[in-house]
């Protein structure tokens, strides 16, 4: 079974633009979390997707949304970047339950320069 | 509130030495425990969990108990290899959202 893909896997923008991540589950899973990992804060948890709908959210700015598709894809969109959004952008995809072990992606390195 | 509290790093060890990496939580209700492990420029692996107090997970020659009455999830291993060197991270999963804690990075020298 193919694991988690992200795809870009880095990425450089400047301030003011916006960016769109992808992350595609493993096959089957139709739960998808998205995190930010910096050095500073480690993994922070952004939001979780299940069905299309989003189940969970975490303390980040509306500048920061997503989305997920009818096949489980989901995209995350960060709009007006900042130099704070520099990070390592992780997916992670479960079976159905958030509770249940998540399967990380290799990440989309972003810097915003 | 929910979160997990682990040993600060750096952590360097020669090979063949004994690891142990403290892992402490709070939490409401009944939560899973995880230990997840990040090589460079990779994202993270699960390395074990344990759904329910005085279960052990176990992997790779890793293992942790959860102990409910000390809120903890200590990851130790016997013998750690230079294949090890990672970044260690603990969380636990409420039912409603994972959280982890700040990592704990491992390096062994041969």
């Amino acid at each position: 079974k193919a694991g988690v893909t992200q795809t870009p896997r880095y990425l450089i923008k400047t301030r003011g633009q916006q960016v769109t991540l992808s992350c595609s589950p493993i096959s089957g899973h139709r739960s998808v979390s998205w995190y930010q990992q910096t050095p500073g804060q480690g993994l922070q948890f952004l939001f979780e997707y299940f069905s299309e709908t989003q189940r969970n959210k975490g303390n980040f700015p509306g500048r920061f949304s997503g989305r997920q598709f009818s096949n489980s894809r989901s995209e995350m969109n960060v709009s007006t970047l900042e130099l704070g959004d520099s990070a390592l952008y992780l997916c992670a995809s479960s079976s159905s339950l958030p509770e249940e072990t998540q399967y990380f992606g290799p990440g989309t390195r972003l810097l915003v320069l | 509130g929910n979160s997990v509290t682990q040993m600060e790093g750096p952590v360097t060890l020669s090979e063949e030495a004994f690891l142990t990496i403290n892992c402490t939580y709070t939490a409401t209700g009944y939560p899973s425990l995880f230990w997840y492990v990040q090589y460079p420029g990779e994202g993270l692996q699960l390395l074990l969990k344990a759904t329910k107090a005085d279960d052990k997970g176990s992997n790779k020659g890793f293992e942790a108990t959860y102990r409910k009455e000390t809120t903890s999830f200590h990851l130790e291993k016997g013998s750690v290899q230079v294949s090890d060197s990672a970044v260690y991270f603990c969380a636990l999963n409420t039912g409603n959202q994972f959280y982890f804690g700040t990592g704990t990075s491992l390096t062994v020298i041969p």
